[in-house]
């Protein structure tokens, strides 16, 4: 079956523009995770929704960033006024439930601001 | 606070030899463990996990992982590597009631022929 698909896969944008990045998370999953992976680091939590709500956004570094689940499905992640430093790979990873079941990532959005 | 550290940021081993790479978590309760491998352009794929019960944990492509509490470690082992294991490999450990991962910095492997 069809994995976790993000778009697009290369962004590359001004400083100052706002980006939306998606997330097209398995079928039937109704967890879906955001992670950031920077250069030479491990991935970092961002946020995690079950459903259509954000049961945890604790990893969202500032008030710029924001993502909604609006249908429970497909997951966008907002950036206001990027800076150099979000530049990064984006990850995302679903899950058929929260709690301790696999998370299966997609191929990420790499993010550059220039 | 939930941590995850991986000592070693580059191996290299011929391609036949065995592996082992070390990773050390910091988590008040029970862990939940994961090994993670990514190679180029390709997402984040499980090798294997660790929730309870034996601690020698096995996984996908011949990786297995034992669980040592005493050592607060997870270490991931192989008898013989593949030129084709040659990847960035991720340890971490589910935190936040297991809903979100605490990854280490990772280990990249290089594999001589």
């Amino acid at each position: 079956g069809a994995g976790v698909s993000q778009t697009p896969s290369n962004k590359v944008t001004e400083k100052g523009k706002y980006v939306e990045l998606r997330c097209d998370p398995i079928s039937g999953h109704t967890a879906l995770y955001w992670y950031r992976q920077s250069l030479g680091q491990g991935p970092e939590f961002l946020i995690y929704f079950q459903g259509t709500g954000a049961a945890d956004d604790s990893g969202l570094p500032n008030d710029r960033f924001f993502a909604v689940r609006p249908e429970g499905s497909v997951s966008t992640l907002k950036i206001q006024r990027t800076e150099r430093g979000d530049s990064a790979v984006y990850l995302c990873a679903s899950s058929l439930s929260g709690g301790a079941y696999e998370q299966y990532f997609g191929p990420g959005t790499r993010l550059t601001v220039t | 606070a939930q941590s995850v550290t991986q000592p070693d940021i580059h191996i290299t081993v011929s391609e036949g030899a065995s592996l082992e790479l070390r990773c050390n978590y910091s988590y008040g309760a029970t862990p939940y463990l994961f090994w993670y491998v990514q190679s180029p352009g390709q997402g984040l794929q499980l090798l294997l996990k660790y929730f309870s019960g034996d601690t020698l944990v096995q996984g996908i492509k011949g990786f297995e992982a034992e669980f040592k509490r005493s050592q607060s470690s997870f270490n991931l082992r192989k008898p013989s590597v593949h030129w084709s294991d040659a990847a960035e490999y991720f340890c971490a450990v589910g935190a936040g009631g297991y809903n979100k991962l605490i990854f280490g910095a990772g280990t990249r492997l290089a594999v001589h022929p």
